[in-house]
């Protein structure tokens, strides 16, 4: 089976960095996923991580260590609108099969 | 064009009644998915489809019956569902391929509410 954890609830104001951790345990693991998701909207993909290091686009940022099977999202520069649930994914296998996290939900205030 | 377009946005049906989800996309993705996700929770994959053919079936009872008609179509048939099936239906596409992962777009979703 596959298990992903992550923390539940963040809070973090405007202009400020935050960091969500992830950590997984799986078999056929191919890389990390980022994925935010808005009340009432649909989940958007932010990042993927395959390979050892850090993913940079724009204010995001993704790290992945495969030895700690750990990873990382890094949202620097908060704005109120990154106010939004935030879930790791591993993808598994050959057959595109994506399984999320519980999920974090970043909340930023003024 | 790079949406994920899912219809109808909102259905509600009776524990007796038979109904379509629709999902399209014309992103040339030959990857798709149907997930399921209730309130506060993550998404919950329930099928892959890879290049039109059925290639994952999460254990997914049979009274929700997918339906891949071509590689821009997606379809999910529901009967005779239960109150608990009451969720919002995600459909996504992706490209295809072993250990490809250039990111999954997903529909804005059905949320389904079964009376």
């Amino acid at each position: 089976g596959q298990s992903l954890e992550q923390p539940s609830e963040v809070t973090a104001v405007e202009g400020a960095i935050v960091q969500i951790n992830c950590t997984y345990q799986t078999s056929g693991f191919y890389g990390l996923s980022w994925y935010q998701q808005h009340d009432g909207g649909a989940p958007t993909f932010l990042s993927y991580n395959a390979l050892d290091g850090l993913e940079e686009t724009g204010r995001f940022s993704s790290f992945l260590s495969r030895s700690d099977s750990y990873g990382y999202l890094l949202l620097q520069e908060l704005q109120m609108k990154d106010s939004a649930s935030y879930f790791c994914a591993v993808l598994i296998g050959g057959y595109n099969k994506l399984i999320f996290g519980a999920g974090t939900r970043l909340a930023v205030h003024p | 064009d790079t949406e994920v377009t899912q219809t109808p946005k909102h259905l509600v049906m009776g524990m007796t009644n038979k109904k379509s989800l629709k999902c399209e996309q014309h992103m040339g993705h030959r990857a798709m998915y149907w997930y399921k996700q209730k309130a506060k929770k993550p998404p919950e994959l329930m099928f892959v489809y890879s290049y039109e053919k059925l290639s994952i079936n999460e254990s997914v009872p049979s009274r929700f019956s997918p339906e891949c008609p071509n590689s821009s179509l997606l379809n999910l048939h529901l009967h005779a569902l239960q109150p608990e099936d009451s969720a919002l239906y995600l459909c996504a596409s992706s490209q295809a391929g072993q250990g490809t992962n250039y990111g999954y777009t997903f529909g804005s979703g059905t949320r389904l509410t079964v009376v």
